[in-house]
């Protein structure tokens, strides 16, 4: 069975960084393409970023571009996303995806002084 | 941006009925591959989304045949069949021909 594990949230304050990780097993992770979602409370859904299998193409959300890095591990079956100067609009509950049919339990981050 | 624009926001459904969700797209879905990039997700309280649909009306893996998925142009719908206490949530439609990647602002179901 897929299984996708995130890990890493905490409360932060306005201007910290956190990274995240997502420790994925049941499958070969390095052949899938990996996304983070984040959804704030009583809010859609939001994708963040996509990263390929090998990790040389990433795709960000424009507004995040420049303050969130997305990166894996393959050999670790890792997935990160590294989050600088982090707002209170960037809290929120953050999900790693595969394939859209298996996500994880979300790891909750919350900005505030 | 690709907007996802649902209709209705909340639905209240007695059991054994149908429920109807639409999801209209602001720009063909449509990919040159000939796959058009409509999913359906299911979020029951406290849980991760769930996918029911991908490609318009593909039934993901375990999903109930209760579940179906239609298209003509860009407006999509969900269809339940016979509503039951389980299908309760936060229904969403999602395009990914193009990022951003973008959401539905969500169906909430329940139950009468």
């Amino acid at each position: 069975d897929v299984h996708l594990v995130e890990s890493g949230g905490a409360l932060v304050q306005p201007g910290e960084s956190l990274s995240l990780s997502c420790t994925a097993s049941g499958f070969s992770f390095g052949d899938y393409w990996m996304v983070w979602v984040r959804q704030a409370p009583g809010q859609r859904p939001e994708w963040v970023a996509t990263i390929n299998p090998d990790g040389s193409q990433t795709y960000y959300l424009d507004a995040l571009r420049g303050r969130f890095v997305v990166s894996r591990e393959n050999a670790k079956n890792s997935l990160f996303l590294q989050m600088h100067s982090l707002r209170p609009d960037d809290s929120g509950v953050y999900f790693c995806v595969r394939d859209w049919g298996n996500w994880g339990q979300g790891t909750p981050v919350s900005v505030s002084s | 941006d690709i907007v996802m624009t649902q209709t209705p926001l909340s639905l209240s459904v007695t059991p054994g009925q149908s429920a109807s969700i639409s999801c209209r797209s602001s720009q063909s879905l449509l990919h040159s591959d000939g796959r058009t990039y409509l999913y359906w997700h299911l979020q029951k309280p406290g849980q991760p989304p769930q996918l029911l649909i991908y490609e318009v009306s593909k039934r993901a893996s375990g999903v109930s045949e209760r579940f179906s998925g239609g298209v003509s142009g860009t407006d999509f719908t969900l269809k339940i069949n016979r509503v039951e206490a389980e299908d309760v949530g936060v229904y969403y439609c999602m395009q990914s021909i193009k990022n951003p990647i973008t959401f539905g602002q969500g169906t909430r179901l329940e139950i009468k």
